[in-house]
């Protein structure tokens, strides 16, 4: 079955403290894996796609990877306007869907 | 503006009632879908559909009905809501070319 798991549920960091969010998952045939982040009161906004292992996107403070197995989505120096809940998805292969299967998520609160 | 939009935002319905979500976008993407999200569950997919009149079912489909009789537009009925129900519902947009899914911002739905 494929199964997406994202630890920590929830991480505090003072702001300028650099820190790592981690996405296990299984499937079967991975098309995509996907970093999204989502502010209370609205809806996931799309971040990375990450294709392959070894693959690497960055944005601003934020860097996602890839392997095999897992993804992490590092952020460096962060600051109080990256408090949010960041979430992470994968596409499996197999039918012309687009589904994605999500995680539940990363709550992340940074302090001035 | 160009965009996935959902209508309404908030909903407050009683057990038994009939409700209707909508969702329109306006980038005539193929694929649209309809998740719900709750506290340790994260995003669930309800139902989805690869092109007009074409829709399959989900993770939980128990309790809702879609149709998509437009490329833009994919409502979301609950024929007989129950309390059950209540919670955040996401509608997301994607085309063929790129797997990323776009969300809408949400509607909040409670069944008294």
């Amino acid at each position: 079955e494929d199964q997406v798991t994202q630890s920590p549920e929830a991480l505090r960091l003072q702001e300028g403290e650099s820190s790592s969010l981690n996405c296990s998952y299984t499937v079967s045939g991975l098309r995509g894996l996907f970093w999204y982040r989502q502010d209370p009161g609205k809806g996931p906004e799309f971040l990375f796609t990450l294709y392959s292992a070894g693959e690497e996107k960055e944005k601003e403070r934020l860097k996602a990877t890839l392997t095999k197995k897992e993804s992490f989505l590092h952020i460096t120096a962060p600051k109080p306007e990256d408090s949010a809940t960041y979430l992470c998805a994968v596409q499996p292969y197999g039918g012309a869907t687009n589904k994605l299967i999500f995680g539940t998520g990363t709550l992340l609160a940074v302090q001035p | 503006d160009a965009g996935i939009t959902q209508s309404p935002r908030y909903k407050i319905t009683e057990t038994g009632r009939q409700v209707t979500l909508m969702c329109h976008q306006t980038w005539s993407h193929s694929y649209m879908f309809w998740y719900r999200q709750d506290l340790g569950h994260g995003l669930r997919l309800i139902y989805y559909s690869a092109a007009a009149d074409i829709t399959d079912k989900g993770e939980v489909p128990d309790g809702y009905v879609v149709s998509r009789s437009k490329t833009e537009n994919f409502p979301l009925t609950l024929e007989s809501a129950t309390r059950s129900q209540t919670s955040v519902y996401f509608c997301a947009s994607s085309s063929p070319a790129r797997p990323e899914a776009f969300f809408g911002q949400g509607t909040r739905l409670t069944v008294v």
